[in-house]
């Protein structure tokens, strides 16, 4: 079983529409990172987490340490939003190592 | 700030063959790192430092070397390049070796050995 599991792996929706994107991890953490893979391979850092929730524009992050979960919401969805979204942890333990999901992949249909 | 910089974009090599992935960063970051991107797996750590004269293997070190002259450089070196090399390569770096602050990935390198 891997490390850090995201659901769904792919998602499709209409403009506008509001998106869930799931993470679960199965180790202690000191941070997770949400990531934007964009079609041109380009890979830009949305939120890095430790507690709580961050808010960036229509991007919102949560995480529930205790469930070791982590979440990000997309309001009012737009084509341009479409990209794979990453998310990664760096374990307790002073461990160099990111353990990265595969991602999921979206697409926002006009 | 140019951020991360790597080259080349594309290459492509033939078995046997060895070339170096360049990286360099304009920030000042202590830590730099280099993944591997495949096809249904998510990014794996290759080689990692800390700073300047540091550096480590991560998960998936076999057939690259690295070296961490500067702080701003972080090359990666094919020795003798093996199809299953194959991959995307990524850079990236972060302020401190916690890594626990936002990280900064270079645009990547799409790697084919024939």
């Amino acid at each position: 079983k891997n490390e850090v599991e995201q659901s769904p792996q792919n998602l499709t929706a209409q403009e506008g529409e509001f998106i869930t994107i799931n993470c679960s991890y199965s180790v202690g953490i000191s941070a997770l990172h949400w990531l934007q893979q964009h079609p041109g391979g380009g890979i830009v850092s949305l939120f890095m987490l430790s507690s709580g929730k961050k808010k960036h524009g229509r991007l919102i992050a949560t995480i529930n340490i205790q469930e070791k979960h982590s979440s990000l919401h997309i309001t009012a969805s737009h084509p341009r939003d479409s990209a794979v979204y990453i998310c990664a942890v760096r374990a307790w333990g002073g461990s160099e190592k990111l353990v990265f999901g595969k991602g999921t992949k979206l697409t926002v249909n006009p | 700030n140019a951020g991360v910089t790597q080259t080349p974009k594309f290459q492509v090599l033939k078995t046997g063959q060895s070339m170096t992935l360049q990286c360099a960063q304009d920030m000042n970051h202590e830590y730099m790192s280099w993944y591997r991107q495949d096809p249904g797996m998510g990014l794996r750590l290759i080689h990692y430092s800390v700073g300047a004269g540091i550096t480590d293997q991560g998960e998936v070190p076999n057939g690259y070397n690295v070296s961490r002259s500067t702080t701003e450089d972080f090359p990666l070196r094919l020795l003798s390049a093996a199809p299953s090399q194959t991959s995307v390569y990524f850079c990236a770096s972060s302020y401190s070796r916690n890594q626990n602050e936002k990280l900064f990935f270079g645009s990547g390198t799409q790697l084919s050995v024939l």
